[in-house]
Formats: C-alpha cells, sequence, structure tokens
C-alpha cells in the first residue's frame, strides 16, 4: 500500500469548514483512499473512500485530485465533537478477506469555540 | 455503536501474568482483526482471523497468540506480560465482499480493551 503524508495538526473554528490534505504521490492505479478518524482512545471510525472521483456523504466529502496524488478530506461545518485524530491511508480493495490497516501517525484536528 | 464488542474495557494485571481479550464481531463478519496502539508506537497491526483460519500477520510477538472461534468470536491471549504490553488492544471486523468497484472493505472497530501491567 501506498504511503502517505500528512500534516502533524490543524486548527478549525467550530461551524467553519476543515480541509484536512493528505499527499499520496506513490498512490498506485488500482488503490483506495481512506479516511478514518479516532476520537480520542476510542476505537477509529470510517468516514469516506473513494478511487478517484469526488465522494460526499453524510459525514464528510473527499476531494482527490486529478492526478490522484493527493486528497482533502473536508467536513462541511466542523463541532467540537470533531476534535480527533484523522488518518489518510490508502489500499487496494481486495475481495474475500480484505487486508489490514496501515495507520501513519494522521492529523490530529481541533475544533475550537 | 460500531457493533463490535470487546471485554473487558479496562485490565489491570501484573508483569508476568496471561491474560485473555475477547471480540465478538459484527453480526455477519468473517474477518476478525486485532490492533494494538500504544503511545509511542501509534496503531499497529497483529493479526487477523477469517472464518476461523489465521489470515495475516503483523507485528505480533510470539508471548500473544489469537484465535477464532466457530461462532466468530476471536480472544487474543498475552503471556508472560511485560510493562511495555501496556496498550490499548483494539478488535475490528469487516464482512466478506467480493472485489471491484462495489466493494467497500470497510472495518468497524469496537471500544477496545486497556490492558495497563504493572
Amino acid at each position: 500500500d501506498a504511503k502517505t503524508t500528512q500534516p502533524p495538526s490543524m486548527d478549525c473554528a467550530e461551524g467553519r469548514a476543515a480541509n484536512l490534505p493528505c499527499n499520496h504521490s506513490t498512490i498506485s492505479g488500482n488503490e483506495y483512499v481512506y479516511w478514518y478518524r479516532q476520537i480520542h482512545s476510542q476505537g477509529p471510525q470510517y468516514i469516506i473512500h473513494g478511487l478517484k472521483n469526488n465522494e460526499t456523504n453524510e459525514m464528510a466529502s473527499l476531494i482527490i485530485t486529478e492526478d490522484r496524488k493527493s486528497s482533502t478530506l473536508i467536513l462541511p461545518h466542523a463541532t467540537l465533537r470533531d476534535t480527533a485524530v484523522y488518518y489518510c491511508i490508502v489500499r487496494v480493495v481486495r475481495g474475500g478477506s480484505q487486508g489490514n490497516l496501515i495507520f501513519g501517525k494522521g492529523t490530529k484536528l481541533s475544533v475550537k469555540p | 455503536d460500531s457493533g463490535v464488542t470487546q471485554t473487558p474495557k479496562h485490565l489491570i494485571t501484573a508483569t508476568g501474568q496471561r491474560v485473555t481479550l475477547r471480540c465478538s464481531p459484527r453480526s455477519g463478519d468473517l474477518s476478525v482483526y486485532w490492533y494494538q496502539q500504544s503511545l509511542d508506537q501509534g496503531l499497529q497491526f497483529l493479526i487477523q482471523y477469517y472464518n476461523g483460519e489465521e489470515r495475516a500477520k503483523g507485528n505480533i510477538l510470539e508471548r500473544f497468540s489469537a484465535q477464532q472461534f466457530p461462532d466468530l468470536h476471536s480472544e487474543l491471549n498475552l503471556s508472560s506480560l511485560e510493562l511495555g504490553d501496556s496498550a490499548l488492544y483494539f478488535c475490528a471486523s469487516s464482512p466478506a465482499e467480493r472485489g471491484g468497484l462495489r466493494a467497500k472493505n470497510i472495518q468497524y472497530f469496537g471500544a477496545g480493551t486497556r490492558l495497563s501491567v504493572l
């Protein structure tokens, strides 16, 4: 699985959009971009994933650049409960028994009132 | 609530002891993964089981072992415990899927077991 680079920390004002970048310049054509988050010492939580098109769900939007070398996770209206470590993970989608996730250090997002 | 249940939530024990951590996956999920999270190492994959069989191994020590039972619950056994084994241990589960564009490959994590070795 390709390596990812994320800023170690970011701040965001409550109610504003949080834009979390991820660099994955060595991504292969069959690798997807996944985002998980971990709210203080809780189990990681899946947010969203995508291959090359932009994706949106009830939690967030994922914008992937045309060359797929980087992506941005957008939380449109951040709340204090969005304070967490956000992990960007690149991996191949597999059938059957999937592979494990490889977590980097992630970005610690602090949402401030 | 992810649907993955881990017990116990907290465990305090002494060096040299043995403990067992239990995980009940989401209903119908065939894969179970164990991860360890310590302060200095971050989230590290330990081992994966799929429908009762070991499927992948990560950075799991020889003192650690796991198994998945016919009802698909899993147990992680940690023996000869050392101070450095103090960590959060997470279990995750995922359903079996076909590959391809419709596959989601999402892992659902439990709330974890916090192990303190004194």
